[in-house]
């Protein structure tokens, strides 16, 4: 079974809305890594959060964690018709197994 | 330059063949994946080495056999294709312990 999973699987929003999507996992992990899947195309790293951190921003990227919850937030502000893809979460299991987990991904639409 | 390299790119072949998809990082990694991305985008880990070591074989069938001849290379070979082997393939690679990983462009395998 999946052991990762991102709500909602799909979002459609209008140009300048900020989006948010969220992720939960079942496992422990070292960090949380959220990728961004164009339309056919590969996986593109778009920030990472350790364990002991609790938020990261990255230009118009803002990512929470909380442990207790096994849980994560994206949250890209400002949203552009260029944002529209599919978003993961990632969590590299602290098992030190090197497992990598995944959810299904949230489906973004950005509407011009 | 790019980071993780997959080819091909496509691969359309008729069912019973066999086939090899290759994968090469030149990140200096230690550790190399293969995930399978089904028509539903779930991403499912399927392999993962750690220097050249076969460390996590996730309920895959055995007509699916990864070889690593270095660390910097993760080959796919898929024997007696099937129909349901029908799906995007990515290889990535990270430095075990968590640091970002890096995703190849993905090889679209169609059986036919």
């Amino acid at each position: 079974s999946q052991q990762g999973e991102e709500d909602p699987q799909a979002l459609s929003i209008q140009e300048g809305e900020n989006a948010t999507m969220n992720c939960s996992y079942k496992t422990s992990i070292n960090n949380l890594q959220w990728y961004r899947q164009n339309s056919g195309r590969g996986l593109v790293h778009l920030i990472l959060i350790r364990s002991n951190e609790r938020e990261k921003h990255s230009g118009r990227l803002r990512v929470t964690l909380d442990t207790s919850k096994k849980s994560s937030s994206l949250l890209i502000t400002a949203s552009r018709a260029a944002d529209t893809a599919s978003y993961f979460c990632w969590g590299y299991g602290s098992s030190n197994t090197g497992k990598l987990i995944f959810g299904q991904g949230t489906t973004l639409q950005v509407k011009p | 330059d790019t980071a993780v390299s997959q080819t091909p790119k496509y691969l359309v072949t008729q069912m019973g063949n066999d086939k090899s998809i290759k994968c090469e990082q030149n990140l200096g990694h230690d550790t190399m994946y293969w995930y399978k991305q089904d028509s539903k985008k779930f991403l499912k880990i399927m392999f993962s080495y750690n220097n050249k070591e076969l460390i996590i074989n996730e309920t895959v069938p055995n007509r699916f056999s990864p070889k690593s001849p270095d660390k910097a290379h993760l080959n796919l070979h898929i024997n007696s294709l099937e129909l349901g082997d029908s799906a995007v393939y990515f290889c990535a690679s990270s430095q075990k312990g968590g640091s970002s990983a890096f995703f190849g462009q993905g090889t679209r395998l169609t059986v036919v």
